[in-house]
């Protein structure tokens, strides 16, 4: 079964442009959650999304926003791009029934660079 | 802000057991414990979870104290490929939030 998928695998940037990424999750999950690692760090948690719904955000500045598709799979916008925004941009998908368990599986990832 | 503290990195031969500490001492009643790995620049993998009993899957085992404030993963033959940040992570059950620490840097040794 194939995994988590993310495109681009690697990106350049601009200061001040605009960038898409984009998600695929796992057949079948239905929640789609977007995290970012800076070099030398723990991902971050940005978003969550569940049933095309935001259901969790982390503490982002509104540059950042992101939207599910019918489909489940995700795009995450980042706006008006600072060099601080150079990071691993990181997709994982779950399964989710009421409040049980269900581990999150990570994508490859997007390498974003901003110049 | 992570809820656990690991040590920053830690050395195992190859072939021996790893053993990754994870202190936890907050953790709530409701909150799972969590380990995931992230080997050199992909996305973290889910190794396994517990609440309170010890558990074993195919990768690994997780004992956790039974104040539960505290768990160790053990890789019980580590080999090379093992070498990866492990995070140790806390969770409430059916939350899809993690919150990332700063793991252990495990280098496996030939």
């Amino acid at each position: 079964d194939a995994g988590v998928t993310q495109s681009p695998t690697h990106l350049i940037k601009t200061r001040g442009q605009h960038v898409t990424l984009r998600c695929s999750p796992i057949s079948g999950h239905k929640s789609v959650s977007w995290y970012q690692q800076v070099l030398g760090q723990g991902p971050q948690f940005i978003f969550q999304y569940y049933e095309k719904e935001e259901r969790g955000r982390g503490n982002f500045p509104d540059r950042f926003s992101a939207r599910q598709f019918p489909n489940y799979s995700s795009e995450l916008n980042v706006n008006a791009l600072l060099l601080g925004d150079s990071a691993l941009y990181l997709c994982a998908s779950s399964f989710i029934s009421g409040t049980a368990n269900y581990e999150q599986y990570f994508g490859p990832g997007t390498r974003l660079t901003v110049t | 802000d992570a809820k656990t503290t690991q040590p920053p990195s830690m050395d195992c031969a190859e072939g021996r057991a790893a053993n990754l500490p994870c202190n936890h001492s907050t953790i709530s009643g409701n909150e799972y414990v969590y380990w995931y790995r992230q080997i050199h620049s992909q996305g973290p993998q889910y190794i396994i979870h517990g609440l309170k009993n010890n558990e074993t899957n195919e990768m690994a085992s997780l004992i956790i104290t039974e104040d539960r404030k505290s768990s160790t993963l053990i890789l019980p033959h580590a080999t090379l490929r093992d070498t990866a940040v492990y995070y140790c992570i806390v969770r409430v059950g059916g939350a899809q939030k993690l919150v990332f620490g700063q793991g252990t840097r495990l280098t496996i040794n030939p």
